[in-house]
């Protein structure tokens, strides 16, 4: 298995411009979680989905970022627009939610590092 | 505010050591969990006690669950200069969502 995938691994921009941000999760998972990680905030979960439809959005910082999950296989997460603040490394994992468990391994992409100037 | 806590925040041992981390969280939960990230990468599945579970093994890892404290160890024997990454407990408490800690840095010195 390819693990989790993430496109780009690096992205420079400048402030005001559009991001994508994109993720393929392990085949097979139904749970999809999208977190952002800075040395002065630490892992902060940003949204996450089961079964495609997003649950909890309680962790995106405002309307600037949205995130979809058009099909079980990938997701995008977009920041419109961009500003410095931003920068940091963004992280998609994924998981296999089992009936009757929770809270379940999660799985891990290499990350997206995110530099907006 | 963060669930987890981890106590060192930086810890730094000769090779063949042991190293031990703690975290401490605020509310009850159905498990915890622990990962490593090394450098430029991302968070690596290392070991998920559940909350009726009081201690946990995998390899050279040894996990303790003290849920009357709200508390858990993470102990790596013997380490290797391999083990030098951050180390971030996760607490599950409904749903599948999961809180980080700020993390514990391990540097294992050879």
């Amino acid at each position: 298995d390819a693990g989790v995938i993430q496109s780009p691994r690096h992205e420079v921009t400048e402030m005001g411009q559009e991001v994508t941000l994109r993720c393929k999760p392990i085949s097979g998972h139904n749970s999809l979680f999208w977190y952002r990680q800075t040395m002065m905030r630490g892992l902060e979960l940003l949204i996450y989905f089961n079964n495609n439809v997003p649950i909890d959005d309680s962790g995106m910082p405002e309307d600037r970022f949205s995130a979809k999950m058009p099909n079980a296989s990938f997701s995008t997460l977009k920041i419109q627009p961009s500003e410095p603040r931003d920068s940091a490394v963004y992280f998609c994992a994924s998981s296999l939610s089992k009936s009757g468990s929770l809270n379940n391994e999660q799985f891990f992409g290499p990350g997206t590092r995110l530099t907006v100037l | 505010s963060q669930q987890g806590e981890e106590d060192p925040q930086a810890l730094s041992i000769q090779e063949g050591e042991n190293a031990t981390m703690n975290c401490s969280y605020k509310t009850s939960i159905n498990n915890l969990q622990w990962y490593r990230q090394n450098s430029g990468r991302g968070l690596v599945h290392l070991i998920l006690i559940r909350s009726n579970e009081r201690e946990k093994h995998s390899g050279r890892l040894r996990v303790t669950l003290d849920t009357s404290k709200k508390s858990s160890s993470l102990l790596i024997t013997a380490s290797r200069a391999a083990d030098t990454a951050s180390y971030f407990c996760a607490t599950g408490r409904y749903g599948n969502k999961l809180v980080f800690g700020a993390g514990t840095i391990l540097r294992v010195k050879s």
